[in-house]
């Protein structure tokens, strides 16, 4: 496709349920991030794929949050039993990977409410 | 202490004046990024850099690796440039150049005509 989308657009969930946000980046792009944004803040890294493999997983806050890229094309980031503090915007990146050189293109972002 | 830290949170413009934003880090960088979030939410690339000054049209964005610190100037600024502006850095981590961003909180610009 032409950009990173993300799907779905907006997410309503009640407490407790899980939920899984799907990621489609640039086609041929190596690298995958999965960022979460909070109201008035910047970006806050959760984790990184380079192909399928899951290269830095430190940001994710708990074992609740986990994220796949099984085929080194689509990632999907779930999230199990959710809660309120998991309500905001959750952001994919992709990039060709090329280092130093290495230009990040965001999707549209996954509205994330937790009621 | 966050490893990104930018100047001014907020700041408001007549259209015509010279902006600058600031970006100050602690860490040792392979590159830094400014980023434009619109007010509907998308976030672009505007500039990437590892040392030394970019132009692209009336944007500007200076960096200083010695003094870890990194400028955006806007020249002319016209309400459309109204948005969010994000500097984040790529660190270099045991000889590592790829991976992970660190934000800054963002810039809040508004332009009034």
């Amino acid at each position: 496709g032409a950009g990173v989308s993300q799907s779905p657009r907006y997410k309503v969930t009640k407490r407790g349920q899980d939920v899984a946000l799907r990621c489609d980046p640039i086609s041929g792009h190596v690298s995958l991030y999965w960022y979460r944004q909070a109201l008035g803040q910047g970006p806050e890294f959760l984790t990184y794929f380079n192909y399928e493999a899951q290269q830095d997983k430190s940001g994710l806050p708990n074992d609740r949050f986990s994220a796949e890229r099984p085929e080194g094309s689509i990632s999907t980031l779930t999230i199990q039993r959710t809660e309120q503090r998991d309500s905001a915007m959750y952001r994919c990146a992709s990039s060709l990977g090329l280092g130093r050189a290495d230009t990040q293109y965001f999707g549209p972002g996954t509205r994330l409410t937790v009621l | 202490k966050n490893e990104v830290e930018q100047s001014p949170q907020n700041l408001t413009a007549q259209e015509g004046e010279f902006i600058t934003i600031n970006c100050s880090y602690s860490v040792g960088i392979s590159a830094l990024h400014w980023l434009q979030q619109h007010p509907g939410g998308g976030i672009v690339s505007l500039f990437m850099l590892s040392s030394g000054k970019k132009k692209h049209g009336r944007l500007i964005a200076t960096i200083n690796i010695q003094e870890k610190h990194s400028s955006l100037h806007i020249t002319a600024s016209h309400p459309r440039d109204s948005a969010v502006y994000i500097c984040a850095v790529r660190r270099r981590d045991r000889g590592s150049t790829l991976g992970r961003l660190y934000f800054g909180r963002g810039t809040q610009l508004t332009v009034w005509p």
